[in-house]
């Protein structure tokens, strides 16, 4: 399975944009690019996923490299509420392939 | 709201004590999952059903079996749960198995094993 790398831990500003980074240089061409986030004492909930092209929701937007080897998760403006950790996810567009969750990013945000 | 509800939030059990964890969905997925959550890790998958199609992941141990009776439930069952069990336990949906599906959780039920 294609590996991503994130950074442990970030702390962001209230009110202020982050950008939370993933590494996936052995993506293949058929994996998309999910990113879950996991508030304290609540399950996973899905944030935004895409394959080649910048993608747009109400949540956040996703940020694809040319090379599909990065990709950056942006929250426009940074809550209190924001505050969990982010999983970047490659998942390969293929019935056999689940939802695999690695080590995740840490967001602290602070007021 | 349509949602992924698992009862209860909460569930004590003795080392040894077969134990049900429920799960019930309204979004009428073809796909249902089983995660454990151990404190300070990543989610990590159980198994899932395809509508009645049973798939268990190959590092699943024996102690943990599941049920699906229809569409909107699904069931956890430890058969004799010893300590190392202790996790939150969640369950999750989707539409199909494909990438472009995503998955839906419910908010966990933590287990303790006294």
């Amino acid at each position: 399975d294609a590996k991503t790398t994130q950074p442990n831990s970030m702390e962001s500003n209230e009110e202020e944009p982050v950008h939370l980074p993933c590494n996936h240089s052995t993506i293949s061409g058929t994996d998309y690019i999910h990113w879950y986030r996991q508030l304290p004492s609540q399950g996973p909930e899905y944030v935004i996923h895409g394959l080649t092209s910048n993608v747009n929701n109400r949540m956040a937007s996703l940020a694809i490299a040319e090379d599909r080897k990065s990709s950056t998760l942006i929250l426009h403006r940074a809550t209190l509420r924001d505050a969990a950790v982010y999983y970047c996810i490659l998942r390969e567009n293929n019935a056999g392939n689940m939802l695999t969750f690695g080590g995740g990013t840490r967001l602290m945000v602070k007021p | 709201d349509a949602m992924v509800i698992q009862n209860p939030r909460y569930q004590v059990t003795q080392f040894g004590k077969p134990v049900t964890l429920s799960c019930s969905q309204t979004l009428n997925h073809n796909v249902m999952y089983w995660y454990q959550q151990k404190s300070s890790q990543a989610p990590k998958l159980l198994f899932h059903y395809y509508d009645k199609d049973f798939n268990n992941e190959a590092d699943t141990p024996d102690n943990f079996q599941s049920r699906r009776p229809n569409t909107s439930f699904c069931f956890l069952d430890i058969r004799s749960p010893g300590l190392g069990d202790a996790a939150m336990y969640l369950c999750a949906t989707s539409k199909d198995r494909g990438a472009n599906s995503p998955l839906h959780f419910g908010n966990g039920t933590r287990l303790t094993v006294t």
